[in-house]
């Protein structure tokens, strides 16, 4: 079966550093995908991991770990505006290898 | 920047109705999805589109529902004989590849009654 798990909730303070954790077990693997979404708008992209460790872009750098199943966002000087759902999504290894199994998401809040 | 479109924003229906919800994904984008998020929940993957014809498609896609490329432009999901646990919002994502991050369109917030 296909199951993604994140924490559901956390909360952090403006200039801090927050790392999400995503643990997966699925029937295949191709990648591993972070969005942030914001209530009511669509997911945006944020970054892409196929390789086991690190992807650093900007403030948001995402590891791998696919021998453990584990993937992490962490989010460095964060701002109000951070605050929002994190998803983790896993490209499945279908016929097409292009569907995204999504986990529940974390809900972030970061207070000033 | 590019971005894939959604219309309408919000469709209210009746239960048993049928809808259409348009979509128009980024222009050099060669692969199209539906996906669909119930209040509150996770955002689940319906159906992916290539080539002029369904790749892959999940369970949820059964037979009340069908994916269509009537132009070079738009990407239509329909709905048959809609019921109430189909209230959700329907996001619309092209790639560019299989390989690609997908772009996500704003969402149809679909509302049966």
């Amino acid at each position: 079966g296909q199951n993604i798990d994140q924490p559901t909730e956390m909360t952090a303070t403006e200039g801090a550093i927050v790392q999400i954790n995503c643990t997966y077990q699925t029937s295949g693997f191709n990648g591993l995908f972070w969005y942030q979404q914001h209530a009511g708008e669509a997911p945006t992209f944020l970054s892409y991991n196929v390789l086991d460790g690190l992807e650093e872009k900007g403030r948001f750098s995402s590891f791998l770990s696919r021998s453990k199943g584990y993937s992490y966002l962490l989010l460095k000087e964060l701002q109000m505006k951070d605050s929002a759902s994190y998803l983790c999504a896993v490209r499945d290894e279908g016929q097409a290898g292009t569907a995204l199994i999504f986990g529940k998401g974390t809900t972030l809040s970061v207070s000033s | 920047e590019p971005e894939v479109t959604q219309t309408p924003s919000h469709q209210v229906t009746q239960m048993g109705q049928e809808v259409i919800l348009r979509c128009v994904p980024i222009s050099n984008h060669l692969y199209f999805y539906w996906y669909r998020q119930i209040l509150g929940q996770k955002v689940e993957f319906l159906v992916s589109f290539y080539n002029n014809e369904i790749s892959e498609k999940s369970e949820i896609f059964d037979d009340q529902f069908s994916v269509e490329r009537p132009d070079g432009s738009n990407f239509t999901l329909k709905i048959r004989s809609t019921k109430l646990e189909d209230s959700a919002m329907y996001f619309c994502a092209s790639s560019p590849t299989s390989y690609n991050e997908q772009f996500f369109g704003p969402g149809t917030r679909l509302t049966v009654l």
